[in-house]
């Protein structure tokens, strides 16, 4: 049973469109990351978002944590194709320090 | 600052042999995470060490197991591989936990590149 199911789990999309990729689960978490993997790389940490409800930015990249702390999502204005990759929300359960990770979502920007 | 190096970063093994699979940490952070990724899925948890000790193991069998040195750097052993072993192998290394707005953020994970193993 998969814990975080992200959505779309692919995307593709013309350069300079906006897009949101979403990160849903049953439970709550302590805490929620971002991260996104290039082919042959290991994931990059994007961002960690801690309370309900709070908004992250960074650069054109827009971060949100749901109230309930059960869900995220990650908002993309005017893409780039330098922001192809895979997309991954990891959380850290309450009683529980393992970091689950979402489905992914894999995003191709068309130049 | 050097970042968390994996090493080596392909491998083929075929079935029935046995692997070692090598991470060091960021300098200063202690703890360590393995994580198994197969293509096109998000990476599965398989387990930390914190301070040379086993903090947490995921849903893998015994064939795998850790360790982790006193430098902190750590290896992971796979027995008996199977076909299905075939897959990224992700290292992560950790900071002690931040706080942010008064919540601690705990588990914030840094990876290595990976290595690629391919069991025929």
């Amino acid at each position: 049973t998969q814990l975080l199911e992200q959505s779309p789990q692919f995307l593709s999309i013309q350069e300079g469109e906006n897009l949101t990729v979403y990160c849903n689960s049953s439970s709550v978490f302590s805490s929620l990351q971002w991260y996104r993997q290039e082919p042959g790389e290991g994931p990059v940490l994007l961002v960690t978002v801690v309370t309900g409800g709070e908004v992250k930015k960074l650069k054109r990249l827009t971060f949100q944590f749901g109230d309930a702390r059960k869900d995220s999502s990650l908002h993309i204005t005017a893409a780039q194709p330098g922001d192809t990759g895979l997309y991954l929300c990891a959380g850290v359960p309450f009683g529980n320090e393992k970091l689950t990770f979402g489905t992914g979502t894999r995003l191709t920007i068309i130049p | 600052d050097a970042g968390v190096t994996q090493s080596p970063t392909h491998l083929i093994k075929t079935r029935g042999q046995q692997v070692t699979l090598r991470c060091s940490p960021i300098s200063g952070h202690k703890s360590v995470s393995w994580y198994q990724q197969v293509l096109g899925q998000g990476p599965q948890f398989i387990f930390q060490y914190y301070e040379k000790e086993e903090r947490g193991r995921g849903n893998f069998p015994d064939r795998f197991s850790a360790r982790q040195f006193p430098n902190y750097s750590s290896e992971l052993n796979v027995n008996a591989l199977l076909l299905g072993d075939s897959a990224l192998y992700l290292c992560a290394s950790s900071p002690q936990p931040r706080t942010y707005g008064g919540r601690i953020a705990k588990n914030i994970q840094y990876f290595g590149a990976g290595t690629r193993l391919s069991v025929l």
